[in-house]
């Protein structure tokens, strides 16, 4: 099994650039997530999907979208892109719910100039 | 808002010494989780602790939890370099079916 994997691992954008992130997971998990980690602030949830067809929106969503059209994928979307939103990515998914625990990919750094 | 706080924010001790990270939160919770993140990689689950449950250990890691202080404590014992890490908390509220929330991590360096 290849866990939650993401799609890139890097890219750079600039301002007012598009682009959308992909995490993929082999694990038949219904609950998968998406966090960014800046430094000094822990991760921070965007959006989550609680199964297939379902998205709701976490702690910081301003400015980016979700699509959960399949089980095992997640789409993370940014329709334009801010030099703020500068991070690092990360999703996560768990099997029983949200509460329990959560398997992570390996992160994708974004950069907006 | 951010539920659980760790504390310290880093930590360096040498090798074969005993770390311990603190973790306190605001709300009642259903369950609290530590995770570890290795320097450029994803968090990995290490221990879930119930809130009925006071004390859990999984090999070298022993978790506490106090509800009536909100509070939880990571031991570490015997540490080694390849512990170096960052540890975070995250705790699961109890009602509902709301997503773990994240603290902002203690950085630990052992030095070999």
């Amino acid at each position: 099994n290849a866990g939650v994997t993401q799609t890139p691992k890097f890219r750079v954008l600039k301002t007012g650039q598009s682009m959308t992130l992909l995490c993929a997971q082999d694990m038949n998990h219904e609950y998968m997530y998406w966090y960014r980690q800046d430094p000094g602030m822990g991760l921070r949830l965007i959006h989550y999907s609680v199964g297939e067809g379902t998205t709701a929106k976490g702690e910081v969503p301003d400015g980016y979208n979700v699509s959960r059209l399949k089980k095992q994928n997640f789409l993370l979307g940014l329709e334009s892109a801010a030099p703020s939103q500068t991070s690092v990515y990360f999703c996560a998914s768990s099997y029983i719910a949200e509460r329990y625990e959560q398997y992570f990919g390996p992160g994708t750094r974004l950069t907006v100039t | 808002s951010q539920q659980g706080e760790e504390d310290p924010q880093a930590l360096s001790i040498q090798e074969g010494e005993n770390a311990t990270m603190n973790c306190s939160y605001k709300t009642s919770i259903n369950n609290l989780q530590w995770y570890r993140q290795n320097s450029g990689r994803g968090l990995v689950h290490l221990i879930l602790i119930r809130s009925n449950e006071r004390e859990k250990h999984s090999g070298r890691l022993r978790v506490t939890l106090d509800t009536s202080k909100k509070s939880s404590s990571l031991l570490i014992t015997a540490s080694r370099a390849a512990d170096t890490a960052s540890y975070f908390c995250a705790t699961a509220g109890d009602s509902g079916n709301t997503p773990l929330v994240f603290g902002k991590g203690t950085r630990l360096s052992v030095i070999a």
